[in-house]
């Protein structure tokens, strides 16, 4: 079954960068993009961007361009996003997703988030 | 880039009643690019509908979706304890290739 998990809970300062980790299984993970959505506390859900695992491209969502950096690891099937320049309203839960088999376009596959928070 | 609105912002019901949630679009959207979910506290989002119509797998028939255009409807015909929770739309548009999400509504026990 697919499985996404995530790296654990991260303490930043303001101004430092965070880099979470999404370990992939039950699939080939070069097959599918894998996206980042964000969740601050108490409020909605915020695309941030994808990568593909097979090439590496990316594309990020405007408000995070020179911001977000989308990497991957295919020898250990591991995506990862770093924020860099951290404010306190980066403070979220980040997510990886993965979109199904039978749309592009719908998050069947989550992690199970990791909390990031920015505190002096 | 398409903006999407959710309403009510909060709804409150009992078990048994009918839930209807509405998501409206500032542009047209296509309905093959139209999901649904619902996410409980702690917890991610879980797919409930996608193509606006189509339940995705192990989803009760209870909930369906419906709509075209700018306007679409999420029902819950039968509201069970496990359903109190936020529902979210979300859109895929294509130009440039971007993922929206609605702002969410809050389903909560009367």
């Amino acid at each position: 079954q697919v499985q996404l998990v995530q790296s654990g809970a991260e303490v930043k300062k303001p101004g430092a960068s965070v880099k979470v980790s999404c370990k992939a299984s039950g699939y080939t993970f070069t097959g599918y993009y894998m996206h980042w959505v964000r969740q601050a506390p108490g409020q909605g859900l915020e695309w941030m961007g994808w990568i593909n695992p097979n090439s590496g491209g990316t594309n990020y969502a405007q408000k995070f361009q020179g911001w977000v950096t989308m990497t991957r690891d295919t020898s250990i099937s591991t995506a990862y996003m770093e924020l860099s320049r951290l404010r306190s309203d980066d403070t979220a839960v980040y997510y990886c997703a993965r979109v199904a088999e039978y749309s592009g376009y719908d998050f069947v596959y989550w992690g199970q988030g990791t909390l990031v928070t920015v505190s002096s | 880039e398409i903006v999407l609105t959710q309403s009510p912002g909060t709804l409150s019901l009992s078990p048994g009643e009918r839930a209807t949630l509405s998501c409206r679009a500032s542009q047209s959207v296509s309905s093959s690019y139209l999901a649904w979910y619902q996410q409980k506290p702690g917890q991610a989002p879980r797919l409930l509908i996608y193509g606006a119509s189509s339940r995705a797998t192990g989803i009760p028939d209870r909930f369906s979706g419906s709509g075209s255009g700018t306007d679409f409807t999420l029902t819950i015909s039968r509201l069970e304890p496990e359903d109190f929770a936020v529902y979210y739309c979300q859109q895929y548009g294509s130009s440039p290739p971007t993922y929206t999400f609605g702002q969410g509504t809050k389903l909560e026990i009367k």
